[in-house]
């Protein structure tokens, strides 16, 4: 168990569907992350959250929009999302977002868009 | 930016043996981690070791060392008398203050 949890699990969604991934740390981080996770390709860093304060956007399509309401909680909602969104969504936290710190990730949620 | 690359997509070990897992990276930067971190059947990932730059004695944990040529921007993790539960998903990571990426991945099977 490491302490970051994420719901759901598994989601089907269409492409015209609104959605929303939520991932919550026990841990007392105040960095959290969100992954892209594709089949043979590097883990894709998406955004970075510290203390609550969006601070890196990876040149993400709009389509994903994070929330962070507190530093336990992380959302990732999604719409008009396209067949090759569909992966593994992770999550991440650690102490703070120095390079220092380690990552402390959730059990992902795998996302298939039909 | 600063690429990570894993040349091995896969790799299998008989259980007791040892095994090494290849990274290179590049960079530009002088003040960087190195991570290893471990992804088993069931996706969570974990930590396996990590390697401060500055430091020159390389890092161990328990049956994982690495061999860190800073100089040939090299990151390999040996893993010792392999296990049955080594068998995973492997990821070399690099991270800085103003970057963080990852490797591919390797793929280890752990035979008995």
């Amino acid at each position: 168990e490491t302490g970051v949890t994420q719901t759901p699990r598994h989601l089907v969604m269409g492409m015209t569907n609104k959605k929303s991934l939520k991932c919550e740390q026990h841990l007392g981080h105040n960095a959290m992350y969100w992954y892209k996770q594709s089949a043979k390709k590097p883990l894709e860093l998406m955004f970075v959250y510290s203390l609550e304060e969006r601070v890196e956007n990876n040149s993400v399509p709009s389509r994903f929009s994070p929330e962070c309401p507190n530093s336990s909680h992380l959302f990732l909602h999604l719409h008009t999302l396209q067949p090759e969104d569909s992966a593994l969504y992770l999550c991440a936290s650690s102490q703070d977002r120095g390079p220092l710190y380690e990552q402390y990730f959730g059990p992902g949620t795998r996302l298939t868009v039909t | 930016a600063q690429t990570v690359t894993q040349s091995q997509p896969e790799m299998s070990v008989q259980e007791a043996e040892t095994v090494t897992l290849s990274c290179t990276y590049d960079t530009s930067e002088s003040d960087y981690y190195l991570f290893w971190y471990k992804q088993p059947p069931s996706r969570q990932m974990i930590l396996v070791i990590r390697q401060e730059a500055y430091k020159q004695q390389n890092a161990t944990e328990n049956r994982f060392s690495v061999n860190f040529q800073k100089a040939a921007k090299s990151f390999s993790l040996k893993i010792s008398d392999s296990q049955l539960g080594d068998a995973a998903m492997y990821f070399c990571a690099y991270r800085s203050a103003n970057d963080m990426r990852f490797g591919a991945g390797t793929r280890l099977t752990v035979k008995p």
